[in-house]
């Protein structure tokens, strides 16, 4: 399986922009690149998921790098209820994926 | 429409009792997955089912777990003669196909004492 690398912590400002990296060199022309966020004491979220065009919804922005080897996540304007464990995964829909593989994900804090 | 619902949501076993954890899926969705989660450590896959046959089950400890979703009622993951080791965070999830996204329960934490 194609891997992920992701900062262990990020520090942001509530009400600011937080960008969420996440590298992907090896991902493959059928990998589709997946978040999903876990707050405490919860089980994970799905947060949105991408191919190759950028992807917005109501929780986020996913912004895609045009060769695919990076992408990142968008919080427009970060609460504290966003504070959370965020995993970039990616997942081949076209193979025989059968799971969700979560890294080690992103320490999200979101100071008042 | 309900999400995934797990019960109990605590669970507190002796060494060496047995501990059944639930796991109805959302309304429509047939695949089911099993993750534990130890304290501090992250999130690994146990095993897949679909209405009555295992799909994978290559994460699930070889000897005291097992898993079954029938055709009728919740999916049960079964962890016979607990160990202090068992403690941790069991996370259910499912899916309405192989492709979909997961919706994850809340959780079954379960203590080993």
């Amino acid at each position: 399986d194609a891997k992920t690398t992701q900062p262990n912590s990020m520090e942001s400002n509530e009400e600011e922009p937080v960008h969420l990296p996440c590298n992907h060199s090896t991902i493959s022309g059928t990998d589709y690149i997946h978040w999903y966020r876990q707050l405490p004491s919860q089980g994970p979220e799905y947060v949105i998921h991408g191919l190759t065009s950028n992807v917005n919804n109501r929780m986020a922005s996913l912004a895609i790098a045009e060769d695919r080897k990076s992408s990142t996540l968008i919080l427009h304007r970060a609460t504290l209820r966003d504070a959370a464990v965020y995993y970039c995964i990616l997942r081949d829909l076209m193979g025989s994926a059968r799971q969700l593989t979560f890294g080690s994900g992103t320490q999200l804090t979101v100071l008042p | 429409n309900a999400g995934v619902m797990q019960n109990p949501r605590h669970l507190v076993r002796r060494r060496g009792q047995e501990a059944r954890l639930r796991c109805s899926p959302m309304k429509g969705h047939s695949h089911v997955y099993w993750y534990r989660q130890l304290p501090e450590e992250g999130l690994k896959f146990m095993v897949y089912l679909q209405k009555e046959n295992i799909i994978d089950e290559s994460g699930m400890p070889k000897e005291r777990f097992s898993a079954e979703f029938p055709k009728e009622g919740p999916s049960i993951l079964r962890i016979q003669q607990v160990v202090r080791g068992d403690s941790a965070a069991y996370f259910c999830a499912s899916s309405p196909d192989q492709q979909g996204a997961y919706t994850f329960g809340s959780g079954t934490r379960l203590t080993v004492v």
